[in-house]
């Protein structure tokens, strides 16, 4: 059964600053991997979803790579702003029935 | 205006009630999702469903059901024995046939009294 993990759970960066989040998952037979962002109290936004081929994807200051031996993917979240508070979730999809197993997320707080 | 509508936005239900969550997608996407998000946590799979008339159960599908009558739409009941439904409820809807992102909905809160 796939198990995923992200740290830090919670983050406190001024603006400006270069954030780091990291995602660990142990069942490396997966098609994909995702990356959401969640708003206090909303749905999911995806952000980046990068092929298990691909080993980085990027989309402005956002850029993810992913490490499918090693069950682990990252997202960089370059110059950062207070618009970027969020909660983000990673999500690897399973080979079977499409299935996305979430963790538990990293908290983000961008302080002006 | 294409995407996925949840409803109501807010919902109290009384114990030993059953309660139906509505989802509804105009993606024209084949397979709908059903989950699960506690406080300060990640999101559980309830059901699933990649055709209409077919629906899987998830990781924590006991207390929940089901139906998937038409493409567009894939409601959920809380039924009474669901221990502890005091949860936000999250639908998604995606592409089948190949691994495609999955677009998710606004939400239902639901909270027991």
């Amino acid at each position: 059964k796939q198990e995923v993990t992200q740290i830090p759970a919670a983050l406190s960066v001024p603006e400006g600053e270069n954030l780091v989040l990291n995602c660990s998952f142990t069942d490396s037979a997966i098609y994909n991997l995702q990356w959401f962002r969640q708003d206090p109290g909303k749905g999911l936004t995806s952000l980046l979803l990068i092929q298990s081929s691909q080993r980085e994807q990027t989309s402005g200051r956002l850029n993810a790579s992913l490490d499918k031996s090693s069950g682990r993917s990252t997202l960089y979240i370059a110059a950062s702003q207070p618009g970027d508070s969020a909660t983000y979730l990673c999500a690897p999809q399973g080979a079977a029935g499409n299935k996305l197993t979430f963790g538990g997320g990293t908290r983000v707080l961008v302080k002006p | 205006d294409g995407g996925i509508t949840q409803s109501p936005k807010y919902l109290f239900r009384k114990e030993g009630q059953n309660v139906t969550l509505s989802c509804e997608q105009n993606l024209n996407h084949d397979a709908m999702y059903w989950y699960r998000q506690d406080p300060g946590q990640g999101l559980r799979l309830i059901y699933y469903s990649q055709i209409v008339n077919d629906f899987q159960k998830g990781d924590i599908a006991e207390g929940y059901s089901v139906s998937r009558e038409k493409k567009e739409s894939f409601p959920l009941t809380v039924t009474s024995a669901q221990k502890n439904p005091t949860a936000f409820y999250l639908c998604a809807s995606s592409n089948q046939g190949i691994p495609d992102t999955q677009y998710f909905g606004p939400g239902t809160r639901l909270t027991v009294l």
